[in-house]
C-alpha cells in the first residue's frame, strides 16, 4: 500500500540553525512527492514537489530530493527563520490519492 | 479569484444529527477532494472526485457522502454524526483528474465538533 512517516516533533531550534525534517515512503507504482506547510489557524500551501526519482524541489530555501533506493524525501534548510514556525507536512501523490505524514511542528527561538 | 472556500468556519452538531460542509472552488479544477485533520495523524482522505459526476472514496469514507453535480462544488455530507467525526475537515482542488505532479490548493477548514 502506500503511506508516509515522518519525524515527530515538535523541533526546536534557534534562529539561522540548520533544518532536517525526516521522511520516508512506502509506495506501488512511481508516486509523486510533496512538502506542504500549514500555519496556525489556515490550509496547507505546497511547499516544494518532485515527480520523479532524483529531482530535487526547492521553494523559499528549502530542498527536497526523491531518492527511491532509500524511499525518502527528506526536508532541509540551511539557516531557518522566526517566520518560518510552522508544521510540515510529507506527502505522497499516487493513482488520484494523497497520502500525508502526521507532521511535524518547528519552533524557531529567536 | 477566491480559490477554494469553505463554509461554515465552526460548527458545532448533535450525536445523530445531518449537516453538509460546503466546498467551492473557481479555478475550474478537475480534481477536487475532501480530507480530514486529526491530532497526530495528519491529513486522511475521505472522498474525491475527479470531474462533475465522478466521485471515489478515500481512505476513511465511512459516514460521509459526496456529489459533484458541477465543476465548482464538491459538497460533503454527514448522514448521522458521531463523537468520532469531530476534526478539523479541508477540501482541496487540483488542475489535473490525477494529482501527480499537480499542485492541490487547501480551503481555509471546517471545526466541527459533535457532542
Amino acid at each position: 500500500g502506500n503511506s508516509v512517516t515522518q519525524m515527530e516533533g515538535p523541533v526546536t531550534l534557534s534562529e539561522e540553525a540548520f533544518l532536517t525534517i525526516n521522511c520516508t515512503y512506502t509506495a506501488t507504482g512511481y508516486p509523486s512527492l510533496f512538502w506542504y506547510v500549514q500555519y496556525p489557524g489556515e490550509g496547507l500551501q505546497l511547499l516544494l514537489k518532485a515527480t520523479k526519482a532524483d529531482d530535487k524541489g526547492s521553494n523559499k530555501g528549502f530542498e527536497a530530493t526523491y531518492r527511491k533506493e532509500t524511499t525518502s524525501f527528506h526536508l532541509e534548510k540551511g539557516s531557518v527563520q522566526v517566520s518560518d514556525s510552522a508544521v510540515y507536512f510529507c506527502a505522497l501523490g499516487n493513482f488520484n490519492k494523497f497520502y500525508f505524514g502526521s507532521g511535524t511542528k518547528l519552533n524557531v527561538k529567536p | 479569484n477566491a480559490g477554494v472556500t469553505q463554509t461554515p468556519k465552526f460548527q458545532v452538531l448533535k450525536t445523530g444529527q445531518s449537516m453538509t460542509l460546503q466546498c467551492a472552488q473557481d479555478m475550474n479544477h478537475e480534481y477536487m477532494s475532501w480530507y480530514r485533520q486529526d491530532p497526530g495523524m495528519g491529513l486522511r482522505l475521505i472522498h474525491y472526485s475527479v470531474g462533475a459526476g465522478i466521485t471515489d472514496q478515500g481512505e476513511v469514507p465511512n459516514g460521509y457522502n459526496v456529489s459533484r453535480s458541477t465543476t465548482e462544488d464538491f459538497p460533503l455530507r454527514l448522514l448521522s454524526a458521531a463523537p468520532s467525526q469531530t476534526s478539523v475537515y479541508f477540501c482541496a482542488s487540483s488542475q489535473s483528474g490525477s494529482v501527480d505532479g499537480y499542485e492541490q490548493y487547501f480551503g481555509p477548514g471546517t471545526r466541527l465538533t459533535v457532542t
